[in-house]
């Protein structure tokens, strides 16, 4: 099972909602990540996780808290997010071999968000 | 500065021709490239990488990549292209030190490409 899932697939929320996006993972993968993509360009790493410990936040505003419960579960709680947010969000994980680097990640199909 | 670069914004081919996705790199010391795919609405699917060893990498889809250490060159390649290639293909590579030792991936821009009947 090589799958990362995401939901919802879609999701339209106001400037004043509380909304979290779930990822979820069966490959026994320890590295997860959270990324923005806008249209057509490359993602935009925000966040990765590290045996559910925040290794890297690339300094996402606080609108935007991960979460990782689990090995298999990640989260992403928004809040208070502007219209400039609306974008695909990906999340990807990966092994975390001896030399993580080598690693290549998968990609669950995004939740597409819109802010109104 | 490490980084990647896609020169080519557009990519036409017909159906059945060889395919060619260019993709130069900067980086120090030995470079871990990877290419991945990117169907429309969907999320990036994994291609193939180079880490080390032979210089022509086989992947998914039929789709290989030859690296090439003199020209800094991590170009992707399909024999004959079918019109289900239609996409959008991004080329990443590890580049400098982040937190925890984690070289952190450098995407380039993307490369669109488009397959005709």
């Amino acid at each position: 099972d090589t799958e990362v899932t995401q939901t919802p697939k879609h999701l339209v929320m106001g400037m004043t909602n509380k909304k979290s996006l779930k990822c979820e993972q069966h490959m026994g993968h320890r590295a997860m990540y959270w990324y923005k993509q806008k249209a057509k360009k490359p993602p935009e790493l925000m966040f990765v996780y590290s045996y559910e410990k925040l290794s890297i936040n690339e300094s996402v505003p606080s609108r935007f808290s991960p979460e990782c419960p689990n090995s298999s579960l990640l989260n992403l709680h928004l809040h208070a997010l502007q219209p400039e947010d609306s974008a695909l969000y990906l999340c990807a994980s990966s092994l975390t071999g001896q030399d993580r680097n080598r690693d290549e990640q998968y990609f669950g199909p995004g939740t597409r968000l819109t802010v109104t | 500065a490490q980084s990647v670069a896609q020169p080519e914004d557009q990519v036409n081919v017909a159906e059945g021709n060889p395919l060619t996705v260019k993709c130069t790199y900067s980086v120090s010391g030995n470079p871990y490239l990877f290419w991945y795919v990117q169907y429309p609405n969907r999320g990036l699917q994994f291609l193939l990488k180079y880490i080390t060893g032979d210089n022509l990498v086989k992947g998914s889809y039929g789709f290989e990549a030859e690296f090439n250490k003199s020209q800094t060159s991590f170009h992707l390649k399909k024999p004959s292209a079918l019109v289900s290639d239609s996409a959008l293909y991004f080329c990443a590579v590890r580049g400098v030190i982040n937190a925890g030792n984690n070289r952190k991936l450098i995407w380039g821009l993307g490369t669109s490409l488009a397959v005709n009947p």
